[in-house]
């Protein structure tokens, strides 16, 4: 298994504009998590999935954030408009089961200007 | 909210040095997990610690899960540099709550 593979690995854009990032999950695996991580804040839950149903989405900042599962393998995080304080490393997470321990993916580094 | 503090926050040693480092929370988690992050990469999973008083050896690293669940500590035994990288703690029931970290440096 190729593990967790997020895309694209940096992005940089310029306020104002969409930003969607991209999470292809462990086959098998039935929870999704998207994560921050920040030097300020470390890492922060923003959303999880289980089974393509989001179950807590309490750390979305805002609603210029959302997430979907549109199918058991996939996930997609998107910002719109983007401002610079959504700079950050944003990393997805899949498990077997919501308890169990995560896979993580190598994270995008974004870059808002 | 759960909160799970580490120290030290950062560690700078030389190779073949031991250290400590420890994961404290007023809560009780029904367990906890550590992670290791090397720069550009996310955390990946070394042990999880489900007993009060449980104790885990993977190599040269020592895990212990305190007596009443609130506290952990990961001791390294002759440092090499590969161990590198920054160690996470985490804990909670469905979604994890992420320690603030403990950044280590080991030099040759």
């Amino acid at each position: 298994d190729a593990g967790v593979i997020q895309s694209p690995r940096h992005e940089v854009t310029e306020m104002g504009q969409e930003v969607t990032l991209r999470c292809k999950l462990i086959s098998g695996h039935n929870s999704l998590f998207w994560y921050r991580q920040t030097m300020m804040r470390g890492l922060e839950l923003l959303i999880y999935f289980n089974n393509n149903v989001p179950i807590d989405d309490s750390g979305m900042p805002e609603d210029r954030f959302s997430a979907k599962m549109p199918n058991a393998s996939f996930s997609t995080l998107k910002i719109q408009p983007s401002e610079p304080r959504d700079s950050a490393v944003y990393f997805c997470a899949s498990s077997p089961t919501p308890s169990y321990g995560y896979t993580f993916g190598s994270g995008t580094r974004l870059t808002v200007v | 909210t759960q909160l799970l503090e580490q120290s030290p926050q950062f560690l700078s040693i030389q190779e073949g040095e031991n250290l400590t480092v420890y994961c404290n929370s007023s809560s009780v988690f029904s367990s906890l997990q550590w992670y290791r992050q090397e720069p550009g990469e996310g955390p990946v999973l070394l042990v999880t610690v489900v007993t009060g008083g449980e104790v885990k050896k993977l190599k040269r690293l020592t895990f212990q899960f305190g007596d009443a669940r609130k506290d952990s500590s990961l001791h390294i035994t002759a440092a090499q540099p590969g161990d590198t990288g920054l160690y996470l703690c985490a804990g909670g029931f469905q979604k994890l709550v992420f320690g603030t970290g403990t950044r280590l440096l080991v030099s040759p």
